[in-house]
């Protein structure tokens, strides 16, 4: 139980273009997902909370007009990067609130060309 | 935000226990977790604590909490060349905000 799918798992695109990393937790509702960004060899950096029904709130340093966030479902949450460019590559992990935990989808390898 | 820290880097060979200790500054902690990351992957839950509790055993992972010292450990018995990752813990507090330690590599060597 508690799983979390992503997709893509990884995107190549071009400067400029805008890209969509689809969240869904496929045997249970969440309310709250979670985004994440990880460089390499580092930890996690939260980028932002998502619920369900309401706007996302952004953490510190994090553009919400450059990454828009959609939580339209109890089992589906939306990452769009904007006119992507080559900076914005990186490893974007989602995660799911419940039961007490986040579970955590695979991960989705973004680099932009 | 609150502080999570764990060492960088861990070897142990392959057979040996392995002991992964993470150290937090939030006083109202509820749950504490540790996490394994292999290569090109999410994070994987592996067990987690209540922060009333001083130990939990799960086959070959016990978790110790120290709620006074904020010291939280993970011990892998019977260490295997595949419990080689990165692994998390992270602490939720009063508010339900999980914070995330900076990850302990774990090298087993064969």
């Amino acid at each position: 139980g508690a799983v979390v799918s992503q997709h893509p798992s990884w995107v190549i695109c071009k400067s400029g273009t805008s890209v969509k990393i689809e969240c869904r937790s496929l045997d249970f509702q969440a309310t709250t997902m979670f985004w994440y960004r990880q460089f390499p060899k580092q930890s996690l950096m939260l980028m932002a909370t998502s619920n369900e029904g309401s706007k996302a709130t952004y953490e510190q340093g994090v553009e919400k007009d450059k990454f828009l966030i959609n939580h339209a479902s109890l089992t589906l949450s939306t990452l769009t990067v904007t006119s992507a460019h080559p900076e914005d590559s990186s490893f974007y992990i989602c995660s799911a609130g419940w039961a007490d935990t986040q579970y955590f989808g695979p991960g989705t390898r973004l680099t932009v060309l | 935000g609150e502080d999570v820290e764990q060492s960088l880097f861990l070897s142990v060979r392959e057979g040996d226990s392995s002991v992964i200790n993470c150290t937090y500054t939030d006083s109202s902690s509820t749950y504490l977790y540790w996490y394994k990351q292999e290569p090109g992957a999410g994070l994987q839950l592996l067990t987690y604590i209540f922060s009333n509790m001083d130990m939990k055993q799960d086959q070959r992972l016990t978790v110790l909490l120290n709620k006074k010292d904020k010291h939280l450990s993970l011990r892998i018995a019977d260490t295997q060349t595949g419990d080689s990752a990165i692994y998390f813990c992270a602490e939720k507090d009063a508010g339900n905000q999980f914070y995330f330690g900076t990850g302990t590599s774990l090298t087993v060597i064969p």
